[in-house]
């Protein structure tokens, strides 16, 4: 089955310091990949996605991805944190199915930010 | 920029209630879901819909049912509510193609 694991809970890093989130995916072939945040009471932001091509990709607010086909990973990464970037962050898996599209998500990693 | 936009914020409803969630989108997508939001469980899905009338299960659909009559809108119908239906809904549309999803602002249900 589909799966996506993201295998830090809580992570806390200090106002500053550079970030990265872990993301591993279990899918036969590559599937369509993304990033999500979700401040405190709002629905959820694209960060960034990988379809194809340069395996490491740019989002928004600064945050890159990188895609490694070896290790079926898609780590989030930042090199210096600002406080607004606590938040919950998620990464998704789109299996494309053709006619239609599902995203099956990870349980999330939630980002404190020390000042 | 498109828009989803959930009816309620916040829902406290009593158990056995007939329950109603609303999702309308402004950007003609085809694809709508609904998400239920738990903590360490992440986002699981409850049902999608991929053209009006057309309703396929998600992950956890047991106590769910769904309607789309119009494009542009997804219900989310809780047929008896129990209390551990009491979670955070959060409802996304996305276009055909593109897979990017868009999330509405959620809905947080407490059923007591």
């Amino acid at each position: 089955a589909q799966s996506v694991t993201q295998p830090d809970i809580h992570i806390t890093v200090s106002e500053g310091a550079s970030l990265e989130l872990r993301c591993n995916y279990s899918y036969g072939a590559t599937p369509y990949l993304f990033w999500y945040v979700q401040s405190p009471g709002q629905g959820l932001q694209l960060l960034l996605k990988y379809f194809s091509g340069d395996t490491l990709v740019q989002g928004i607010k600064g945050f890159e991805a990188e895609f490694k086909r070896s290790q079926s990973s898609f780590n989030l990464r930042k090199p210096s944190v600002h406080w607004s970037d606590a938040a919950e962050y998620f990464c998704a898996v789109a299996p494309f199915s053709g006619g239609y599209n599902k995203l099956i998500f990870g349980a999330g990693t939630r980002l404190a930010v020390h000042p | 920029d498109v828009k989803v936009t959930q009816s309620s914020r916040y829902l406290v409803k009593r158990t056995g209630e007939k329950v109603f969630l609303e999702c309308v989108q402004d950007m003609d997508h085809e694809n709508m879901f609904w998400y239920r939001q738990d903590p360490g469980l992440g986002l699981r899905l409850i049902y999608f819909s991929y053209d009006v009338k057309m309703k396929e299960k998600g992950d956890i659909p047991e106590g769910y049912s769904v309607s789309r009559e119009k494009k542009e809108r997804f219900s989310l119908i809780l047929e008896s509510a129990s209390t551990n239906q009491t979670s955070m809904y959060l409802c996304a549309s996305i276009h055909g193609t593109t897979t990017e999803a868009f999330f509405g602002q959620g809905t947080r249900l407490t059923v007591v």
